[in-house]
């Protein structure tokens, strides 16, 4: 196994436009996370996937933010309408979570390199 | 909400220093505590964590203590080598449930001069 793959790795776009990334993550994985990084800050948590389930999307910046994960294995993040605003790392991370609900402990997250997106 | 604050950088030391990176949480209920380092170019990597109070989280020479007394994570090697540069984040997850929103820090920038 390779570990988290993403695309692409940076992206320049103009704004407007919609650009879309995708993450591989490690296959026996069973969660995917999608955090952003600015500049001199810590990963912020974006949304995550059990499976092909989408259990928390609340934390999406705005409804131009959507994430998709069809077939439990890879997932794309779709920002439409780019702003200047949304130049930042976005990072994916995977997991073996837990289905069983109540905390197991600290199942360790894994993470790709990212995905660095420019909006002029 | 759940948060951490970690010391602000950068943080330059001398090769064979002793390095501290201080790491205050707010939590309720019970976190995990983890360090994760991100090389130049490269994604965030697991560095060492922790499950509960007392427990030590320790790796390649790094060590973090989980402080319930004084919701702290400090994270402390005793000799830092010049490969050791990186930006450090430390971070907490669920109390409860699963990390399903793990909450990192600012993360500290570390140089290490030969």
């Amino acid at each position: 196994d390779t570990g988290v793959s993403q695309d692409p790795r940076h992206k320049i776009t103009k704004r407007g436009q919609n650009v879309t990334f995708r993450c591989d993550p490690i296959s026996e994985h069973n969660r995917l996370y999608w955090y952003r990084q600015t500049l001199g800050q810590g990963p912020e948590f974006l949304t995550y996937f059990q499976n092909e389930a989408q259990l928390e999307k609340s934390r999406l910046l705005s409804d131009r933010f959507s994430a998709e994960r069809p077939k439990g294995s890879f997932s794309t993040l779709e920002i439409q309408r780019t702003e200047q605003g949304d130049s930042a790392m976005y990072l994916c991370a995977s997991s073996l979570g837990s289905t069983k609900g109540i905390g197991s402990g600290a199942n360790v997250l894994t993470f790709g390199a990212g995905s660095r997106l420019t909006v002029l | 909400g759940d948060s951490v604050t970690q010391m602000e950088g950068p943080v330059t030391l001398s090769e064979e220093a002793f390095l501290t990176i201080n790491c205050t949480y707010t939590a309720t209920g019970y976190p995990s505590l983890f360090w994760y380092v991100q090389y130049p170019g490269e994604g965030l990597q697991l560095l060492l964590k922790a499950t509960k109070a007392d427990d030590k989280g320790s790796n390649k020479g790094f060590e973090a203590t989980y402080r319930k007394e004084t919701t702290s994570f400090h994270l402390e090697k005793g000799s830092v080598q010049v490969s050791d540069s990186a930006v450090y984040f430390c971070a907490l997850s669920g109390s409860f449930w699963d990390n399903n929103d793990m909450r990192f820090g600012a993360g500290t920038r570390l140089t290490v001069k030969p």
